[in-house]
């Protein structure tokens, strides 16, 4: 599977637009790209999943280029409790199985 | 629906002593995964079920880890015998047959001194 890269670290402010971008060189033809959030004390929880071109649901939207190899996580007017940390992976096909977690992002949302 | 649970929450033992750890997993769900999660790093994916068969424990360090899901349904990790680098949280995550999103439990705290 493709090995992700993502920044360590990001701060941000109540209200403000949150964009994470993962870098995934390598990616495969049958690879989806896939968002996990981890609370502290919590397991990751599902966030969204896409294969091209922007998906989104209630909670954020992935922006996928043509190319595939880096993708952006974007999280809208972000509040305090969207601190967490975010993981960005690359999975075959659609399927749920085969995980592997990187380091994550970890975003400190300020007051 | 009931989410995935996990117990105890935490636990500290000594080091060279046994553990194990219960999952309960979202009810019809094939698939069930344990991890092991260190401070600060993401987590690695250690055994993975499907019903009552193992898919993949290519991670399980197997003289000192085993899983098992006898029924198909509630799996065990047991430690034995622990060693300090031990210390991590154990996840279980399921996942069920239309999906592609893993559900996780809160996870068991473990600490060996």
């Amino acid at each position: 599977l493709a090995k992700t890269t993502q920044p360590i670290s990001m701060d941000s402010y109540e209200g403000q637009e949150v964009n994470i971008t993962c870098s995934h060189n390598n990616i495969a033809t049958n690879d989806y790209i896939t968002w996990y959030q981890q609370f502290p004390s919590q397991g990751p929880r599902f966030i969204i999943q896409g294969y091209k071109t922007k998906v989104t649901n209630e909670v954020a939207s992935l922006f996928i280029p043509a190319d595939r190899k880096s993708s952006t996580l974007s999280l809208p007017r972000v509040s305090l409790s969207d601190t967490a940390v975010y993981y960005c992976l690359v999975t075959f096909n659609n399927a749920g199985n085969m995980l592997t977690f990187g380091g994550g992002t970890r975003l400190m949302v300020k007051p | 629906e009931a989410g995935v649970a996990q117990s105890p929450r935490y636990k500290i033992i000594e080091k060279r002593q046994s553990v194990a750890f219960w999952c309960n997993p979202i009810s019809g769900h094939a698939t069930l995964y344990w991890y092991q999660q260190i401070l600060g790093q993401g987590p690695k994916l250690l055994i993975q079920f499907q019903n009552n068969g193992v898919v993949d424990d290519s991670q399980l360090p197997k003289d000192r880890f085993s899983a098992e899901r006898l029924k198909g349904v509630d799996s065990t990790l047991k430690i034995q015998p622990a060693k300090l680098e031990d210390s991590a949280v154990y996840l279980c995550a399921s996942l069920g047959d239309s999906t592609y999103e893993q559900y996780f439990g809160p996870g068991t705290r473990l600490t060996v001194t």
